[in-house]
């Protein structure tokens, strides 16, 4: 149980252009889920909690207009990256907390979603 | 942002060793969390603790909530070449996971 996918794996795109990616939690729901970002040889940093039914709540120095998200539903949460520029190169990765239960903060994680922006 | 102090940073290490990596930091967590990621993968969760002094195995894994409720430590036992990848740590607080800087395994056959 307790699976996130996320589509597409990769995706590469021209600079200017917006990208959107897709984060499902396929057997369970999640009133919240959280995106990600890292970088090569370096961990995860939080962008951006994304709620189920009202605004997302984005971490310090994350641009809410560039990065887009919607919790479309309890198992569908997207980030769109706006106008990506090539410094938007990254790895994105989304998670989620199964709602039911004391999960005690366990976040399960998609399988990421590699960007290239030329 | 705020990151837990993971060490060591890498590992270079013979099939068949025992490993030991753990994280510390000056706040306190509800929640320790160990994660392994492999490359162009999303983090996959080995073990969950969640009272302070719990100890807990999985398989030739085995993880300690400190008793501060400040640190954690992941021992893998008897290392094998599949057990190559980035062991993070993370701790719950505030209703967000927070993670080390990784420890990244090395397995000689």
């Amino acid at each position: 149980g307790a699976v996130v996918s996320q589509h597409p794996s990769r995706v590469i795109c021209k600079s200017g252009t917006s990208v959107k990616i897709e984060c499902r939690s396929l057997d369970f729901q999640a009133t919240t889920m959280f995106w990600y970002r890292q970088f090569p040889k370096q961990s995860l940093m939080l962008m951006a909690t994304s709620n189920e039914g009202s605004k997302a709540t984005y971490e310090q120095g994350v641009e809410k207009d560039k990065f887009l998200i919607n919790h479309a539903s309890l198992t569908l949460s997207t980030l769109t990256v706006t106008s990506a520029h090539p410094e938007d190169s990254s790895f994105y990765i989304c998670s989620a907390p199964p709602t039911s239960g004391a999960f005690g903060g366990t976040q399960y994680f998609g399988p990421g979603t590699r960007l290239l922006v030329l | 942002g705020q990151q837990l102090n993971q060490s060591p940073q890498s590992m270079f290490i013979q099939e068949g060793e025992d490993v030991s990596m753990n994280c510390t930091s000056s706040s306190i967590f509800n929640t320790w969390l160990w994660y392994k990621q492999e490359p162009g993968e999303g983090p996959v969760l080995l073990i969950a603790l969640y009272k302070a002094g719990e100890l807990t195995s999985n398989g030739r894994l085995t993880a300690q909530f400190g008793i501060t409720r400040k640190d954690s430590f992941l021992n893998i036992s008897a290392s094998i070449p599949s057990d190559v990848g980035i062991y993070f740590c993370a701790g719950h607080q505030g209703g967000k996971l927070i993670f080390g800087q990784g420890t990244e395994l090395s397995v000689k056959p």
